[in-house]
């Protein structure tokens, strides 16, 4: 079975532009939540969804956003990007509570 | 709100040496744990999880933790180390109250030398 899939692998931006990151996962799984990994630290809880429905949010700004579709895939949208928000974003699935697989992520650099 | 410490930012050990990751944590009630491990620019796997029962979790690639309760810990061992686990490990607590959130430690730096 395929595992989490994450689209783009890299992208480079520049302050102010918008960004959307994709996510799949495993099939069967109907719950999605996103993850910021700046370098050199752990992940920090960004969104979580579950049957199309946001169940959690961490600490982050407006500008960042969130959605998912009814295929359960998932989008996570930047507006007005800064230069601290250049991370690894990671999706993760899970179908039993708490347990979580974690796709490959997404690199993004804002310049 | 929880936390979760990983108190040793390097680990350096010989192959075939034993290890063992320290993990604290913080929360009122009983938590949920879990052990991540992150090869370089990749995602996070799963090696093992603790949602309840008996305090050792035996995971996958020969690892096992330790639920102590009254230590508020979650340590990570292996008997026996191989040069391919080289990696970030990352502890994690997951609670009831905050729907599928995990909270992150730092995470430990693991370099073997052969």
């Amino acid at each position: 079975d395929a595992g989490v899939t994450q689209s783009p692998t890299h992208l480079i931006k520049t302050r102010g532009q918008h960004v959307t990151l994709r996510c799949s996962p495993i099939s069967g799984h109907k719950s999605v939540s996103w993850y910021q990994q700046v370098l050199g630290q752990g992940p920090q809880f960004i969104f979580q969804y579950y049957e199309k429905e946001e169940r959690g949010r961490g600490n982050f700004p407006d500008r960042f956003s969130a959605r998912q579709f009814p295929n359960y895939s998932s989008e996570l949208n930047v507006n007005a990007l800064l230069l601290g928000d250049s991370a690894l974003y990671l999706c993760a699935s899970s179908l039993e509570l708490y347990e979580q697989y974690f796709g490959p992520g997404t690199r993004l650099t804002v310049t | 709100a929880q936390s979760v410490t990983q108190p040793d930012i390097h680990i350096t050990v010989s192959e075939g040496a034993s290890l063992e990751l320290r993990c604290n944590y913080s929360y009122g009630a009983t938590p949920y744990l879990f052990w991540y491990v992150q090869s370089p620019g990749q995602g996070l796997q799963l090696l093992l999880k603790y949602f309840s029962g008996d305090t050792l979790v035996q995971g996958i690639k020969g690892f096992e933790a330790e639920f102590k309760r009254s230590q508020s810990s979650f340590n990570l061992r292996k008997p026996s180390v191989h040069w391919s686990d080289a990696a970030e490990y990352f502890c994690a607590v997951g609670a009831d109250n905050a729907g599928n959130m995990l909270t992150f430690g730092g995470g430990t730096r693991l370099m073997v030398k052969p």
